[in-house]
């Protein structure tokens, strides 16, 4: 198994409060990305990074923010929680880019009231 | 654009027996990856199986296998004697070279029921 650990694991907050959900990996991969996970929608990508400082935006990034000042962490940001943000968030990375294969952490269950 | 459909919200399958799971896509990309990943009901993202676009043999993975239709843009996964903790949501999920910048792009996933 990919060494991917997610913190925390569940958060519930409430509207309008910031919220900074951590991924950490121990495999070195340049590549790390953060993902929201709801019904009818699959998996969407929220942002990505493609190594230290080097980020760049997904399909579903307004409202989120996302930093990596290592390798080893990537961080996810929601500056002012919303509803709409309620979702199961995955982290995953991968070696390389393009069509290498992403390996996915076990996600942290948000819960935003 | 990239797209992925999988037309199968539920499926039941016995105990031994095999099963497909559909999965058809749509991309401009010459360059792609096809993917397919297992949720259980604890709720990780399992990688499944891979399949290049350039690869000119089907994917294998012990019970999966990949059914790559390149002509009718098709990646279908074949379990091979299902066994109950087979029972999970599967997710198709493609990757482009060119155009889809570095993102997975997913379907909505299917639910597979193995009844003993």
């Amino acid at each position: 198994d990919a060494g991917i650990t997610q913190s925390p694991r569940h958060k519930v907050t409430e509207t309008g409060t910031p919220v900074t959900l951590r991924c950490h990996q121990t495999e070195n991969h340049r590549y790390m990305y953060w993902y929201r996970q709801d019904p009818g929608h699959g998996l969407r990508l929220i942002h990505y990074s493609y190594g230290v400082k080097d980020t760049d935006k997904g399909e579903v990034s307004d409202g989120y923010s996302v930093s990596r000042s290592k390798t080893e962490d990537f961080l996810l940001t929601l500056e002012s929680a919303t509803s709409s943000q309620t979702s199961v968030y995955f982290c995953a990375i991968s070696e390389l880019g393009g069509i290498d294969t992403q390996y996915f952490g076990p996600g942290t269950r948000l819960t935003v009231l | 654009a990239q797209k992925i459909t999988q037309t199968q919200p539920g499926m039941f399958v016995q105990e031994k027996e095999a099963v497909t799971l559909d999965c058809t896509y749509d991309t401009s990309d010459q360059s792609y990856g096809l993917f397919w990943y297992k949720q259980p009901s604890s709720g990780e993202m399992i990688f499944l199986i891979y399949q290049g676009s350039y690869d000119e043999q089907n994917a294998t993975e012990g019970r999966y296998s990949l059914n790559f239709q390149k002509a009718r843009k098709s990646a279908n996964l074949v379990i091979s004697a299902s066994q109950l903790g087979d029972s999970a949501m599967y997710f198709c999920a493609m990757r482009g070279g060119e155009t889809s910048g570095s993102r997975l792009t997913f379907g909505e996933g299917t639910q597979l029921t193995v009844n003993p």
